[in-house]
């Protein structure tokens, strides 16, 4: 049983084009994440969303948006791809805000 | 705001030597939470280990130790008797008490590789 999974692993797509990431985490918790991890290796938070709150990254463009349909899901949604929009993306989910998160297996988004 | 600080980008050790991989933060809040991640080759990331700002004690699982000083805000971690399977990119992580501050802020990241 995978604990946070994200869907799809590669995604390879043009310029202009929206697309969707998908994650869900069956550990039951009440917060969930987007990473952005850059080709440098650097992550860094986009989103933090529990059923209360959504705190957005005031860096992430706003073609960026995070949909949560019930606790267990949080999915990604990406508008007008761009080339620096090409990086993996991590989901991340954890029991409250400020304890150990536990990460998808990341998605790597190739715009082309 | 805060801050997490990775100074070492690349690592090299030969397998069995010890090596410690060094993090220093960053921030205003006087209750916080420091992690460390591995990111092996295949691209996940693993959790190793929380610590909260309190516990000051060190902490040895196996092969791995966690040095915490609040003194010089720093979180080491030290890798004993190094094998080829700890080659990853380690990362240390924070992660504040309050409002937008209680999301993971990551370091750079140091790049570990052991060579056999």
């Amino acid at each position: 049983d995978t604990a946070v999974s994200q869907t799809p692993k590669y995604l390879v797509t043009q310029m202009g084009n929206d697309k969707s990431i998908k994650c869900e985490q069956n550990l039951g918790h009440d917060t969930m994440y987007w990473y952005k991890q850059d080709s440098k290796k650097f992550l860094k938070i986009m989103f933090s969303y529990n059923n209360k709150e959504l705190i957005i990254n005031e860096t992430v463009p706003n073609r960026f948006s995070p949909k949560s349909p019930d606790k267990a899901h949080l999915n990604l949604h990406i508008n007008s791809l761009e080339l620096g929009d090409s990086a993996v993306y991590f989901c991340a989910s954890s029991q409250v805000r400020g304890a150990e998160a536990f990460f998808g297996q990341g998605t790597r988004l190739t715009v082309v | 705001a805060q801050k997490v600080t990775q100074a070492q980008t690349e690592i090299s050790v030969v397998e069995k030597e010890d090596v410690t991989l060094d993090c220093v933060y960053e921030t205003r809040d006087t209750t916080y939470y420091l992690f460390w991640y591995k990111q092996p080759p295949s691209g996940e990331l693993v959790f190793l280990i929380r610590r909260n700002s309190f516990d000051e004690q060190n902490e040895i699982s196996g092969r791995y130790s966690w040095n915490f000083q609040k003194s010089t805000s720093s979180f080491n971690f030290t890798i004993t008797a190094s094998q080829v399977v700890d080659s990853a990119v380690y990362f240390c992580a924070l992660s504040g008490y309050s409002g937008s501050a209680r999301q993971l802020t990551f370091g750079s990241g140091t790049q570990l590789t052991v060579l056999p």
